[in-house]
């Protein structure tokens, strides 16, 4: 009964590999992040979806490209991976757009996809 | 631009004594203002939140923080320190009279010594 789920937990992989990250909530929540957090613990929003349509896209090398076939999934896809792309990967996901006004709403984050690029 | 400081890399403090974790940020408008906790490999979990009314907020696990306008600070306190409390700590502000985007401090570890 996990709230937000990603798999794999562990991704280790090679330069110029492609790779794909799943993300599903079962919160009924209609907002999902993807968040990297380097090796410094220093946390950076890459992507936000409201009900499957892209709301925020920070400056991301276009290799990654996020996917949301249903707003409970949020998956991420890499091209040709780098080694600059070692981090942790975080999903999350909220109840209100990020843009509403009125929102008040809270994230809760998946457990995290360690990738390690050799 | 809106951001988020969390000054201390790192704080020890002693079990059973009070702590206190940093936070101080920079908004247009007014800030919706969150704290997560992340344990060693695991994802951020939501402590508490600050939006409008009482300026002392109480979350989980006996954590508490104050909002002061006046100094732009979200601190994180509890008045007793458990070695439990050891974890990662990151402040969050959502600014409302901008973007309304979520943004997060660089974390602050805590470390509670037996």
């Amino acid at each position: 009964d996990t709230a937000v789920s990603q798999t794999p937990k562990y991704l280790v992989t090679q330069m110029g590999n492609d790779k794909s990250i799943k993300c599903e909530q079962n919160l009924g929540h209609d907002t999902m992040y993807w968040y990297k957090q380097d090796s410094k613990k220093f946390l950076k929003i890459m992507f936000s979806y409201n009900n499957k349509e892209l709301i925020i896209n920070e400056t991301v090398p276009n290799r990654f490209s996020p996917k949301s076939p249903d707003k409970a999934h949020l998956n991420l896809h890499i091209n040709s991976l780098e080694l600059g792309d070692s981090a942790v990967y975080f999903c999350a996901s909220s109840h209100l757009t990020p843009l509403a006004t009125s929102s008040t709403d809270t994230q809760y984050f998946g457990p995290g996809t360690r990738l390690t690029v050799l | 631009a809106q951001s988020v400081a969390q000054p201390e890399d790192q704080v020890n403090v002693a079990e059973g004594n009070p702590l206190t974790v940093k936070c101080t940020y920079s908004v247009s408008g007014n800030p919706y203002l969150f704290w997560y906790v992340q344990y060693p490999n695991r994802g951020l979990q939501f402590l508490l939140k600050y939006i409008t009314g009482d300026n002392l907020v109480k979350g989980s696990y006996g954590f508490e923080a104050e909002f002061n306008k006046s100094q732009t600070s979200f601190h994180l306190k509890k008045p007793s320190a458990l070695v439990s409390d050891s974890a990662l700590y990151f402040c969050a502000v959502r600014d409302m009279g901008g973007t309304y985007k979520y943004i997060f401090g660089t974390g602050t570890r805590l470390k509670v010594l037996a």
